[in-house]
């Protein structure tokens, strides 16, 4: 199956830097979300992104599909940001296929 | 804004006994999906489901899981005889079609945690 690792494992910034979360994958894939999984377990959709840039207030992504990686941009981070960033792919022709998941960054922002 | 959700947010159970987790998915989607996630580890994926039958199951899935839609409106998950690795985080996600290509959405999940 697709394989999908993300880099770092384990992030620890202090509030306001900026930060780079990295997904690769080993496949094409028609579908690439990223999310963030809260304290309470919750997984929050961040981007529906299998390629191309987009932004949402101070977070942003980029996937370059031929190149088989995803990209996401946290700016001025914050506490609150704190948290598992997973990375997830759907191949392509997968038709129903679930997502495959990565191991996540587990990110945290000291005050 | 449509979203999908679980019931119960938290469940305790013995071990060897059946449970049965609720999902109520987005109104117009059609495909619908069941993911786990172990304490501490990534999520995986269980099944996927597709007009009234299974359309994808992971190795994961085994016998003692089903799903079911019994209904217009609810896609539940059961499993028969409870273990103590079951105890789990346990998403629904829905998608509204699987081609063109778009994002599946999630639920908060239900925390199983058998004893």
């Amino acid at each position: 199956g697709i394989q999908v690792e993300q880099s770092p494992p384990d992030l620890i910034l202090q509030e306001g830097a900026n930060s780079t979360l990295r997904c690769n994958f080993s496949d094409s894939v028609n579908n690439l979300q990223w999310f963030h999984q809260n304290p309470w377990g919750q997984l929050i959709n961040l981007f529906y992104i299998p390629s191309g840039t987009k932004q949402n207030g101070r977070l942003s992504a980029t996937t370059v599909a031929t190149e088989r990686y995803s990209l996401l941009y946290i700016s001025s981070s914050q506490t609150t940001d704190s948290g598992v960033y997973f990375c997830a792919v759907e191949r392509s022709g997968g038709g129903a296929d679930g997502l495959t998941f990565g191991k996540g960054t587990h990110l945290i922002i000291q005050p | 804004e449509p979203e999908v959700t679980q019931t119960p947010s938290h469940q305790v159970t013995q071990m060897g006994q059946e449970v049965i987790l609720r999902c109520v998915p987005i109104s117009n989607h059609l495909y619908f999906y069941w993911y786990r996630q172990i304490l501490g580890q990534k999520v995986e994926f269980l099944v996927s489901f597709y007009n009234n039958e299974i359309s994808e199951k992971s190795e994961i899935f085994d016998d003692q899981f089903s799903v079911e839609r019994p209904d217009g409106s609810n896609f539940t998950l059961k499993i028969r005889s409870t273990k103590l690795e079951d105890s789990a985080m346990y998403f629904c996600a829905s998608r509204i079609a699987a081609t063109p290509y778009n994002e599946q959405f999630f639920g908060p999940g239900t925390r199983l945690t058998v004893l």
